[in-house]
């Protein structure tokens, strides 16, 4: 089955502890996103990656680092979480670079800091 | 920066009502717009999209949309909700110009369905 998995899907943790939400795709894409969601402000995106070892900034990219070594994995890193990162962070594959191209989302992680 | 808006956060129908879910985007010139549903516990998934082609777009599960350009609008209608209809409904816009990485979202509709 074609998916886009993310892990975990729910963690609580305090301010300042490294956490890392790794999210993998077998659909062989080469395009992949992350995303938080918080009410009232829709999906916002944080990074995108091009191609392995290819990654830009996405519009809300501070307190938060990510990494392509492989095609098929894109995991999300706080390196030192803040209550403002409590949110639900989703991650998404297309295959193309196109303007029509759809995205697959991964079920979504929600993430605490206290 | 392009952008859409969706007018109101909740809508609530009745089942086998009409579902008007409205969504206006800002840009001069017309834009790669879709509509994505998230239903509970789950990622968003495609419902469908505006490519330029035909401004009657019609998507999975009896969802369509049209595209307005002299109203800037992309409003997504259903003509008989279901109770299984009920997600949160997210209308996103790709500008021109751009590619996968430049798809901006709207702040998404709640739907509920009542029996």
């Amino acid at each position: 089955e074609a998916q886009v998995t993310q892990n975990p899907r729910y963690l609580i943790t305090v301010t300042g502890k490294k956490l890392t939400v790794t999210c993998s795709q077998n659909m062989n894409h080469e395009y992949m996103s992350w995303y938080r969601q918080d009410p009232g402000l829709g999906l916002r995106q944080i990074y995108y990656s091009m191609n392995v070892e290819v990654t830009d900034k996405g519009d809300v990219p501070e307190g938060y680092k990510v990494s392509r070594k492989e095609k098929r994995n894109f995991p999300l890193i706080l390196e030192s979480p803040s209550p403002n990162q409590t949110s639900l962070y989703f991650c998404a594959s297309t295959a193309t670079s196109g303007r029509a191209g759809e995205l697959f989302f991964g079920e979504g992680s929600r993430l605490t800091v206290l | 920066a392009q952008s859409v808006t969706q007018l109101g956060s909740h809508v609530s129908v009745s089942e086998g009502a009409l579902v008007l879910l409205r969504c206006n985007y800002s840009s001069s010139v017309p834009p790669y717009l879709f509509w994505y549903v998230q239903y509970p516990n789950q990622g968003l998934q495609l419902l469908l999209k505006y490519t330029s082609a035909a401004t009657l777009v019609k998507g999975i599960n009896g969802f369509e949309a049209e595209f307005k350009k002299s109203e800037t609008s992309f409003h997504l209608t259903k003509p008989s909700a279901h109770m299984s209809d009920a997600a949160e409904y997210f209308c996103a816009v790709r500008p021109m110009n751009t590619g996968f990485q430049k798809l901006v979202f709207g702040t998404g509709t709640r739907l509920l369905v009542s029996p």
